[in-house]
């Protein structure tokens, strides 16, 4: 079974930084793509960055593009998110995304629970 | 950015009907679209990839048909468990982009 657990959310000033992990199990993690996707309060979804199997392209949402970095540790079954200059709008909840695919982004097949991120003063 | 077009954004039903939910891409996205269920307070579940595979375990009377700009989602006999938000995703090109939601409520 799938398993994927995020830490490193919390309370954060805009302008600051905070590092989201997840640690995967139940399947081979360097077999797949990972996503950070996220959740504002009572809002959609919003896909925020991706990497592939062997962390070779990554992909970034316009909002957070040159303030977050996404990059994976095979050897630790670990995904991370550094988040930089922070902004209130950043505030949400960031979900860790199994890719269906390995070669190519394809369908979010896997999810965790979630870390909350609220940026405010 | 491939913008995506959901509605509506909420309906009210019953038991036993027949729902359908429909999404437009703002260009040309093939097969490259997804279907998700989210219940409160829970994460997102794969219900559809692929525009029209069910993916593994998701019960039968759901079902996607579509290709190009334009697809749909069905429920073919709404259930008690599935009064949720449904949302549509892109794959065709990055960034990756979701639909705005529907949510199903109860009539």
């Amino acid at each position: 079974e799938v398993q994927l657990v995020e830490s490193g959310g919390g309370l954060v000033q805009p302008g600051r930084s905070l590092r989201l992990s997840c640690a995967a199990s139940g399947f081979p993690f360097d077999d797949y793509a990972m996503h950070w996707v996220r959740q504002a309060p009572g809002k959609g979804l919003e896909w925020v960055s991706g990497i592939s199997w062997n962390s070779g392209s990554t992909g970034f949402a316009d909002s957070v593009k040159g303030r977050f970095t996404i990059s994976r540790d095979n050897a630790d079954n670990s995904l991370y998110l550094q988040m930089n200059s922070l902004r209130p709008e950043d505030t949400a909840l960031y979900y860790c995304v199994k890719d269906g695919n390995k070669y190519r982004y394809g369908h979010f097949d896997g999810w965790g629970q979630g870390a909350l991120v609220i940026v405010s003063s | 950015d491939i913008q995506m077009t959901q509605s509506p954004s909420s309906l009210s039903a019953s038991v036993g009907d027949r729902v359908t939910i429909t999404c437009q891409a703002s260009q040309d996205i093939t097969h490259y679209l997804n279907w998700y269920q989210q219940k409160p307070g829970k994460a997102p579940k794969l219900l559809i990839y692929d525009a029209s595979n069910l993916e593994t375990g998701v019960p039968s009377r759901f079902s996607g048909s579509g290709s190009g700009t334009d697809f749909t989602f069905t429920i073919s006999s709404l259930q008690p468990e599935d009064f949720a938000t449904y949302f549509c995703q892109q794959f065709h090109n990055l960034p990756l982009t979701f639909g705005g939601g529907t949510k199903v409520e109860i009539k």
